[in-house]
């Protein structure tokens, strides 16, 4: 099977513009969940989409948003792009985002705004 | 503070020898995943411990989560430089209410000199 694939690698923004990410997650799985990585704050949680619905989101502002299509691909959206949105962008999935169910990460699209 | 705390934050051994990482939690761990990063890059799947007490391996890599269910360890036997990166834990600490979402602590940088 193939893994987590995530598009575009790496994007330079600017402030105040916004950006979308893709995910398409391992066949057959049908949760994606999102998470920002950086130096200072490390792995952090953004939000899961199951079925297409958010299910689960984590203590971000409003201008990160996701969504997720029939076929399970997702994608996040940030909007006002703000410098402290640098970071490295993840997604995972798994069989149904259940409990104790591990998590595939994909390879990340890091993100640099100037 | 951090809810899952990793130590230590970073570790240099030579090739060959042995080496031990820990994960404490502040919370029971409902599921403790342990994961490898190239710097950059996603996150690869090692073992995942559900029960207290519970041990796996994998080739030199033996992971280990304690019966309270509260620590676990990664153990590295004869170190190679391909075992160099970042470790980072990942757990459900949230008693399976939480879809798709782990928590992780703030890694360690494993360096293995030739």
């Amino acid at each position: 099977k193939a893994g987590v694939t995530q598009t575009p690698r790496y994007l330079i923004k600017t402030r105040g513009q916004q950006v979308t990410l893709s995910c398409s997650p391992i066949s057959g799985h049908r949760s994606v969940s999102w998470y920002q990585q950086t130096p200072g704050q490390g792995l952090q949680f953004l939000f899961e989409y199951f079925s297409e619905t958010q299910r689960n989101k984590g203590n971000f502002p409003g201008r990160f948003s996701g969504r997720q299509f029939s076929n399970s691909r997702s994608e996040m959206n940030v909007s006002t792009l703000e410098l402290g949105d640098s970071a490295l962008y993840l997604c995972a999935s798994s069989l149904l985002g259940g409990h104790q169910e591990t998590q595939y990460f994909g390879p990340g699209t890091r993100l640099l705004v100037l | 503070s951090q809810e899952l705390e990793q130590s230590p934050q970073s570790l240099i051994v030579q090739e060959g020898k042995n080496l031990t990482i820990n994960c404490t939690s502040s919370k029971t761990l409902y599921g403790l995943y342990w994961y490898k990063q190239k710097y950059g890059e996603g996150l690869i799947f090692l073992m995942m411990l559900q029960k207290g007490g519970e041990e796996k391996s994998h080739e030199k890599i033996t992971a280990k989560l304690d019966e309270k269910k509260q620590q676990s360890s990664l153990h590295i036997t004869a170190s190679q430089p391909s075992h160099a990166g970042i470790y980072l834990c990942g757990a459900d600490i949230s008693r399976g209410t939480s879809y798709g979402k782990l928590t992780f602590g703030q890694g360690t940088i494993l360096t293995v000199h030739p």
